[in-house]
């Protein structure tokens, strides 16, 4: 069984840049979730779908971050335009039926903004 | 509303001595609860988690841990560290709104 892609796994750009993050989930989990994690902290969650709707973005910077789950597979986090503080590994997992199931995560992508 | 708190940043054992990672956490409804390891440059993979079934929960790698409603605590224990056990270890909580909150993490070490 094929594992949570994430692409790219490195990125640095400039500040004030735009960015954006692919993740492709275990095939047939109705649950994605997004998080940013920075160095030496816990994982936090920015955004969860379930399928293609949206269960929590309350932590998400939503003058600056945006993200989509089209048809309910894959999914995109975009950042526009970037800060220094949001250099950080961001994490995309995936479950089953996200009713307390168990997350698969991907490997990350490290994000450097200069 | 739920929070986590692991109550060591760090943890520091010899090779072959329990290992004890502290996690309390708050939940207003019955909560499903996980460990989760990160190994360096590796993703997050589970531990071992609990959902309301039996109380004391076995896991990958000889890791066991013990719900404890009455102190809410949820920590995470081996009894004989091996260097292969040097990680981050996050502790989750699931309350009713299934979404899930991590901990800060806890940094075990492990010496020769």
């Amino acid at each position: 069984e094929a594992g949570v892609a994430q692409s790219p796994r490195y990125k640095i750009i400039e500040k004030r840049q735009s960015v954006a993050f692919w993740c492709n989930p275990i095939s047939g989990h109705a649950t994605l979730y997004w998080y940013q994690q920075i160095l030496g902290q816990g994982p936090k969650l920015l955004i969860q779908f379930q399928n293609n709707g949206v269960v929590d973005d309350s932590q998400l910077p939503k003058d600056r971050f945006s993200a989509e789950r089209l048809k309910g597979v894959d999914s995109t986090l975009k950042i526009q335009p970037a800060k220094l503080e949001d250099s950080a590994v961001y994490l995309c997992a995936s479950s089953l039926s996200g009713r307390a199931d168990t997350q698969y995560f991907g490997p990350g992508t490290r994000l450097t903004v200069l | 509303a739920q929070s986590v708190t692991q109550l060591d940043s760090h943890v520091s054992v010899s090779e072959g001595t329990p290992v004890l990672l502290r996690c309390n956490y708050s939940s207003s409804y019955s909560p499903s609860l996980f460990w989760y390891v990160q190994h360096p440059n590796k993703g997050l993979q589970l531990l071992l988690k609990y959902t309301s079934a039996a109380t004391l929960v076995k896991g990958i790698n000889g890791f066991e841990a013990e719900f404890k409603k009455s102190e809410t605590s949820f920590h995470l224990t081996k009894p004989s560290a091996h260097m292969s056990d040097a990680a981050e270890y996050f502790c989750v909580v699931i309350g009713g709104s299934y979404i899930p909150t991590f901990g800060r993490g806890t940094s075990l070490i492990v010496h020769p």
